[in-house]
């Protein structure tokens, strides 16, 4: 596919379970970037991707989040122990490398937790 | 810090009447701006962006917005709202480490 795409969809899971969110970036994009969006409001940034390494991961809200793009291309967002407050839509997005290119969106992962 | 302000969380319009989206920034540096839209079900789509150069920036499916530096504006707008532009709006601004701060949305509702 030519976009941005996340697997799963929508994910389930219960209180205190461990969860994985998936991201393919773009071909070729070297840049990718995970956004958290709770109901009612904008994205708001967690952790940023240039090639294999956190370039950013600022947003990250507490060490039960993590993330890893191993190869440079797919990446991982990884939640431990989940709490009902981590429900929200996941979004990926990629760019092109260099400072404000385009960063084209996936449809997100709509995570809860029950 | 950079951060965007958008007034109004919901806007509602009749079909072919004006569109204005309103967006505030805050920023320490010259903005690049930016107005994504987010249809229902779907990802964020860029409509259009503001780096250098021309204050009025055009974008797609008839909308455009003006760089006001004066005013710390970006108002999005549309001459003649059509059915199909229903969906939810974000205003946002580019850090200088590359991440996007988005505002808080306003969803645009189109009456018949």
């Amino acid at each position: 596919g030519a976009g941005v795409s996340q697997t799963p969809s929508n994910k389930v899971t219960e209180k205190g379970k461990y969860v994985e969110l998936r991201c393919d970036p773009i071909s070729g994009h070297t840049a990718l970037y995970w956004y958290r969006q709770s109901l009612g409001q904008g994205p708001e940034f967690l952790i940023y991707f240039q090639g294999t390494g956190a370039a950013d991961d600022s947003g990250l809200p507490n060490d039960r989040f993590f993330a890893v793009r191993p190869e440079g291309s797919v990446s991982t967002l990884k939640i431990q122990r989940t709490e009902r407050g981590d429900s929200a839509v996941y979004l990926c997005a990629s760019s092109a490398e260099g400072f404000n290119n385009e960063q084209f969106f996936g449809p997100g992962t709509r995570l809860t937790v029950l | 810090a950079q951060s965007v302000t958008q007034l109004g969380s919901h806007v509602s319009v009749s079909e072919g009447a004006l569109v204005l989206l309103r967006c505030n920034y805050s920023s320490s540096v010259p903005p690049y701006l930016f107005w994504y839209v987010q249809y229902p079900n779907q990802g964020l789509q860029l409509l259009l962006k503001y780096t250098t150069g021309a204050t009025l920036v055009k974008g797609i499916n008839g909308f455009e917005a003006e760089f006001k530096k004066s005013e710390t504006s970006f108002h999005l707008t549309k001459p003649s709202a059509h059915m199909s532009d229903a969906a939810e709006y974000f205003c946002a601004v580019i850090t200088s480490a590359s991440k996007i701060i988005f505002g808080s949305g306003t969803r645009l509702s189109i009456r018949p």
